[in-house]
Order: structure tokens, then C-alpha cells, then sequence
């Protein structure tokens, strides 16, 4: 089973930011926090990763509450090309297979 | 492009028959894994390989198999094909064997089962 609890689906308006949560009160010390995204039906794409500290990229901004239990997926200025199922998994750091739950579905709206 | 290429990208096939998809990794990569994504399903790990040996299993049927080769690139071979086995076929590619790296996904293949 998913680690990781989100909601079904979200909508945002363009030019917005969208904060996508992300529970996961089990998450263990040596567990990564991973989000991806698939649009349509393409291939799933990395978007960003962290352990404990907040994380930046070209694409998001990644929020990580102090006890882990919980994260935050920001897009800062969402368009219409995030629309997409956002994946949050949590991955242990060793061997492990990786485990996606049904995501949340963001709808960007003009 | 995440540089993980797949073929073919459509297959259309019938019942009992067998079926090859093929997977080529990101330069440089030694891992590689192979999920089956159905409507009503989501995206469901099958299988990972690294350098050529299999290191992780999930929810592969019997009647599917995998294999990495020396070059690298990886194949999933699906036989005795039930209408259920229509689905979208990912293959990924991480650097090392370690899960926790970032896995980068190839284009998929769309299989349908008539």
C-alpha cells in the first residue's frame, strides 16, 4: 500500500501558485519525500525530492513540515501545461520498490 | 525528453499470444524498472533490474518475465496475453540500484489486447 495520503484532486487558476499536500505520518528517518507528475498519459516526471530540509528547483518548491509527517508540492506560477496527476512518495534510502498511489489530479484553469 | 527510450509505441495484439517490449536506459544508467499502468490499476511497479540482474520484484504475473542485458537495455516479455493485460507499459532508468534515486521515465508503450 501507498505510504502517502492526497487528495483526489485540486484546481488552481493560472498564474497562481498551487500548494499540493501531502500526508505521510509514518515516514521513517531514512525515507525520502519524491514528488513526479504524469500528464496524460506520458511517461511520469521527476519534479523534486527531499529528506527533512525544504528543497528549490527550476520547477518547484518543495515544504517539508518539522516532524516529516507532512509536505507541500508548490508551483509558484502554475500554467496550463501543470495540469497533470501529481505522484508524493516516500522511498526508503535503501533497496526498496517504489510504491505510487493515485496522486492528486491538479486541473490548472485559465 | 528523459532520455529512456521505448518500442514500439503502440502494440495491438490478441489473446494468448506473446509480446516484447523493449527498453533502452539513460546513458549511464545501470537501473532499470518496468511498471504496468491500467485505468483501473494506477501506475503499479512490475520489476527492476540493475547491471543486469534482477534486484526487486512487485506485482508481475507468472506469465510475465524481464531480463537486462549486457548493453544495458532491458526487455519484458508478456505471453499467454489476456484481455486484462491491455494496459500502458513504462520502463524507467535510475543511476545506481538504490530505489531512492530519481527514476526517469521512457514514453511507454500502449498495449492492447483484442
Amino acid at each position: 500500500d501507498a505510504k502517502t495520503t492526497q487528495p483526489t484532486s485540486m484546481d488552481c487558476a493560472e498564474g497562481r501558485a498551487a500548494n499540493l499536500p501531502c500526508n505521510h505520518s509514518t515516514i521513517s528517518g531514512n525515507e525520502y519525500v519524491y514528488w513526479y507528475r504524469q500528464i496524460h498519459s506520458q511517461g511520469p516526471q521527476y519534479i523534486i525530492h527531499g529528506l527533512k530540509n525544504n528543497e528549490t528547483n527550476e520547477m518547484a518548491s518543495l515544504i517539508i513540515t518539522e516532524d516529516r509527517k507532512s509536505s507541500t508540492l508548490i508551483l509558484p506560477h502554475a500554467t496550463l501545461r501543470d495540469t497533470a496527476v501529481y505522484y508524493c512518495i516516500v522511498i526508503q534510502t535503501s533497496y526498496d520498490k517504489v510504491i505510487f498511489g493515485p496522486g492528486t489530479s491538479l486541473s490548472v484553469i485559465p | 525528453d528523459s532520455g529512456v527510450t521505448q518500442t514500439p509505441k503502440h502494440l495491438i495484439t490478441a489473446t494468448g499470444q506473446r509480446v516484447t517490449l523493449r527498453c533502452s536506459p539513460r546513458s549511464g544508467d545501470l537501473s532499470v524498472y518496468w511498471y504496468q499502468q491500467s485505468l483501473d490499476q494506477g501506475l503499479q511497479f512490475l520489476i527492476q533490474y540493475y547491471n543486469g540482474e534482477e534486484r526487486a520484484k512487485g506485482n508481475i504475473l507468472e506469465r510475465f518475465s524481464a531480463q537486462q542485458f549486457p548493453d544495458l537495455h532491458s526487455e519484458l516479455n508478456l505471453s499467454s496475453l489476456e484481455l486484462g493485460d491491455s494496459a500502458l507499459y513504462f520502463c524507467a532508468s535510475s543511476a545506481r540500484v538504490r530505489s531512492s534515486d530519481t527514476q526517469y521515465f521512457g514514453p511507454g508503450t500502449r498495449l492492447t489486447v483484442l
